[in-house]
């Protein structure tokens, strides 16, 4: 079985400094992985995902997570946070099909503050 | 393309009365996802269609909640009688691909049974 784990609930940390939200998995199989975010009343939204390939995937607004297999992890980053990026943070894992259920954290909550 | 698109964005009804939620997929998207996150814990699948039919039901909680996809197009989820532990937010998801690149989640639907 596959199962996430987001050590922390909640960070806050002001505008312009770094952040690092943990994500670490449990999979007997090779996986696919994901960070969602949730904006104030909005849905969920695909941030970035990694499938294979280079272990560093990016997103279009800065973030950065890398895929480490050896420690079973898959940390979000990004170098200088704005007030916009207040938002919920999912780390999510899936088998390599659609028939794969699509297992998600219990979520980061990223304030930012000015 | 049109999103995921759910309705209604909230809903608030009583303990014991019936309500049904519908998302629509874009369109083309064999695969339907209907997940919830109940307040303040982890978003939990519920279940997977392929076309019309239930690929996966394993998260459904039990047979007060009923999902059906008409004609492999939208889909239904209907809470009857609904408890208050039924309170929470209904996320609809679809993907068209076998291989799992990540899902196109709808807004939501927030209900809350008092």
């Amino acid at each position: 079985a596959q199962s996430v784990t987001q050590l922390d609930s909640q960070v806050p940390v002001f505008e312009e400094a770094p952040v690092e939200l943990r994500c670490n998995y449990s999979s007997s199989v090779s996986v696919y992985l994901f960070w969602y975010v949730q904006y104030p009343n909005q849905g969920l939204q695909l941030l970035l995902k990694y499938l294979s390939g280079s272990t560093l995937v990016k997103s279009i607004n800065g973030f950065e997570a890398e895929f480490n297999k050896s420690q079973t992890s898959f940390h979000l980053r990004k170098p200088s946070v704005h007030i916009s990026d207040t938002a919920e943070y999912f780390c999510a894992v899936s088998g390599g099909t659609s028939y794969d259920k699509v297992i998600f954290g219990p979520g980061t909550s990223l304030s930012v503050i000015p | 393309e049109a999103g995921v698109t759910q309705f209604p964005s909230h809903s608030v009804i009583e303990k014991g009365q019936t309500v049904t939620l519908r998302c629509d997929p874009i369109s083309g998207h064999d695969n339907l996802y209907w997940y919830r996150r109940v307040m303040g814990k982890e978003i939990k699948f519920l279940l997977h269609f392929v076309k019309e039919s239930k690929q996966d039901e394993s998260g459904m909680p039990n047979n007060r909640f009923l999902a059906e996809r008409t004609g492999g197009t939208y889909s239904t989820l209907k809470v009857q009688p609904a408890e208050l532990e039924d309170s929470g937010v209904y996320f609809c998801a679809s993907s068209q691909d076998r291989r799992n690149y990540g899902y196109t989640f709808g807004s939501g639907t927030r209900l809350t049974v008092v």
